[in-house]
């Protein structure tokens, strides 16, 4: 099946900085890319869908100037949590869609986990 | 709104066992997509299976079948057969149409355990 591969796989940094997240299809063209957020033990939450050229969609209570999500070409979408805080520590995992497979299907990512010192 | 309900937060059975996950969904749409996913320890989500609304058939992939009845709104998940590494959480999830944003809604999921 399709690869969607993101980095990194684990970040730790410190409140108030910035940290870029990326999510890259490696062996199709993604025009539309999912970023989703996964608290332990819990289900996946949508955040937000990037959209290459064009600006990413938010879910209801996403702060969209504190997930920048910046879809520049058909095989690299990127997450940057801006100001961190503890609060945004969570698995942060993409997922694109490959036109050449079965219609509906999402290939996703590793995961990247962010802690927030 | 469409939401993904499932029931069970974890399951255990013993190895070669067969286990049923259940799923239940709400939505107003008439065609929709309806899948599987699991993921390992390792936390990549991994696609099990996928049914069609439009289609009455159970969908099958080796060890893994559904029982989907659109009328009770209810889409389970058969593994027969269970082995080792089908030790993970599975979650069901919801994709309203093929067009647009083709956005997935997940279920809480369940924990499954397969013990030897």
């Amino acid at each position: 099946g399709a690869v969607v591969s993101q980095h990194p796989s684990r970040v730790i940094c410190k409140s108030g900085t910035s940290v870029k997240i990326e999510c890259r299809s490696l062996d199709f063209q993604a025009t539309t890319m999912f970023w989703y957020r996964q608290f332990p033990k819990k289900s996946l939450m949508l955040m937000a869908t990037s959209n290459e050229g064009s600006k990413a969609t938010y879910e209801q209570g996403v702060e969209k100037d504190k997930f920048l999500i910046n879809h520049a070409s058909l095989t690299l979408s990127t997450l940057t949590v801006t100001s961190a805080h503890p609060e945004d520590s969570s698995f942060y995992i993409c997922s694109a869609r490959d036109f050449r497979g079965r219609a509906g299907e999402l290939f996703f990512g590793e995961g990247s986990r962010l802690t927030v010192l | 709104a469409q939401t993904v309900t499932q029931s069970q937060p974890e399951m255990s059975v013993q190895e070669a066992e067969t286990v049923t996950l259940s799923c239940t969904y709400d939505t107003s749409e008439s065609n929709y997509y309806l899948f599987w996913y699991k993921q390992p320890p390792s936390r990549q989500m991994i696609l099990v299976i996928r049914q069609e609304a439009y289609k009455q058939q159970n969908a099958t992939e080796n060890r893994f079948s559904v029982n989907f009845q659109k009328a009770a709104k209810s889409f389970s998940l058969k593994i027969s057969d269970s082995q080792l590494g089908d030790t993970a959480m599975y979650f069901c999830a919801f994709m309203k149409s093929l067009q647009g944003a083709q956005k997935l809604v997940f279920g809480q999921g369940t924990r499954l355990t397969i013990n030897p």
